[in-house]
């Protein structure tokens, strides 16, 4: 499985655009790139998932250059209550085991 | 939609025992379901994947004997953890997941957790 290297930490005030960038040099045809939300003592929340180019949500945008080996979550205008751990993730597709393993995340720190 | 359901939120046991956690998949059917345990301040580790009506399979250093999976049906599956000791206290974290529409995308569906003490 792909490992994911992201920030450790970053800091940001409301009503920023926050961007989080991470690397999977390793990421395979078949890899899907999706990111989650958790908040402490809770399961991750879904957020975006994306194979290339550039997918939007309501929530967040996901940037993926043309060799894949990296991408940006970003998240438009934060607020206190998108402090949180983000995490990367690549993943196997359908047909195989769709295993996720999770790198340690980017805990977001939002300053009012 | 696509909701995933944990029960109990919270359970205390005592040493020795043994504790059961449910994870429901509440209106989809999950093929595979993933079980992960979760250390304060640390990020999520997979302790073994499941899909219905077959043996789960477990990540490298995980005990199948202590860590008991069973995923009867394809909304339910079942961690049960055997002779509970302090250190097996921790947050238990189920998702579920189905196939999607195109041909390599899925999406885990995370239940909310469980919180695991062990006196």
């Amino acid at each position: 499985l792909a490992k994911t290297t992201q920030p450790i930490s970053m800091d940001s005030y409301e009503g920023q655009e926050v961007n989080i960038t991470c690397s999977h040099n390793n990421i395979a045809t078949n890899d899907y790139i999706t990111w989650y939300q958790q908040f402490p003592s809770q399961g991750p929340r879904f957020i975006i998932q994306g194979y290339k180019t550039k997918v939007t949500n309501e929530v967040a945008s996901l940037f993926i250059p043309a060799d894949r080996k990296s991408s940006t979550l970003s998240l438009p205008r934060v607020s206190l209550s998108d402090t949180a751990v983000y995490y990367c993730l690549v993943g196997e597709g359908s047909g195989n085991t769709g295993k996720l393993i999770f790198g340690q995340g980017t805990t977001l720190q939002v300053k009012p | 939609g696509a909701v995933v359901s944990q029960h109990p939120s919270r359970v205390i046991c005592k040493s020795g025992t043994s504790v059961k956690i449910e994870c429901r998949s509440l209106d989809f059917q999950a093929t595979t379901m993933f079980w992960y345990r979760q250390f304060p301040k640390q990020s999520l580790m997979l302790m073994a994947t499941s899909n219905e009506g077959s043996k789960a399979t477990y990540e490298q250093g995980v005990e199948k004997d202590k860590f008991l999976i069973n995923h009867a049906s394809l909304t339910l599956s079942t961690l049960t953890v055997t002779s509970a000791h302090p250190e097996d206290s921790s947050f238990y974290i189920c998702s579920a997941t189905f196939s999607g529409g195109a041909a390599f995308t899925y999406e885990q569906y995370f239940g909310p957790g469980t919180r695991l003490t062990v006196t």
